[in-house]
């Protein structure tokens, strides 16, 4: 049974270009969380994604989106980027609307130079 | 607002030493507690978790007490192992319908032989 997956690995851009990083929930589960987790800190919640719409967001800005595929997959997608929003992207699924364990994937490395 | 604060690390213990990782939260409610670790490359796995006070979750070793009165959530474990050098973040679950999670910043823990 797959787990979490996510891809890339690692990513590297530059500001001011946009980027997509994509993930995979484990099987049998129907919600999927993307979190921002910078160098030395705690992830921070982005947004969740039930029946392929945006449930709960959490402080980032506009630049920052995602979608849901049916097949309960999931993208995010970041605009303009800036040497901020470089980190690890972890992306968690879980069963319930997220009331479940939440299952974390391997991280994408998102570098901004 | 919603926040967990744990004890800075790095933790630096011998092998078979004692392991106290402090932690508090800031929440409105009774929100479920957890601790996730990561290892180095890796995403985060849940550790343990407790869903009301005065319940103890354990796994591997591991135990963390519910304390309400105090609102911790306080990592112990008896006997560290070399294996067990990681990153422990302990997080709480904020419930809205949605369940998103709420981390601290991560303690470092180094065993040594």
């Amino acid at each position: 049974d797959a787990g979490v997956t996510q891809s890339p690995t690692h990513l590297i851009k530059t500001r001011g270009q946009q980027v997509t990083l994509r993930c995979s929930p484990k099987s049998g589960h129907d919600t999927v969380s993307w979190y921002q987790q910078a160098l030395g800190q705690g992830p921070q919640f982005i947004f969740q994604y039930y029946e392929e719409e945006e449930r709960q967001r959490g402080n980032f800005p506009d630049r920052f989106s995602g979608h849901q595929f049916p097949n309960y997959s999931s993208e995010l997608n970041v605009n303009a980027l800036l040497l901020g929003d470089s980190a690890l992207y972890l992306c968690a699924s879980s069963s319930g609307q997220g009331m479940d364990e939440q299952y974390f994937g391997p991280g994408t490395r998102l570098t901004v130079t | 607002g919603d926040s967990v604060t744990q004890m800075e690390g790095p933790v630096t213990l011998s092998e078979e030493a004692f392991l106290t990782i402090n932690c508090t939260y800031t929440a409105t409610g009774y929100p479920s507690l957890f601790w996730y670790v990561q290892y180095p490359g890796e995403g985060l796995q849940l550790l343990l978790k407790a869903t009301k006070a005065d319940d103890k979750g354990s796994n591997k070793g591991f135990e963390a007490t519910y304390r309400k009165e105090t609102t911790s959530f306080h990592l112990e474990k008896g006997s560290v192992q070399v294996s067990d050098s990681a990153v422990y973040f302990c997080a709480f679950g904020v419930n809205t319908g949605f369940q998103k999670l709420v981390f601290g910043t991560g303690t470092r823990l180094l065993v040594s032989p």
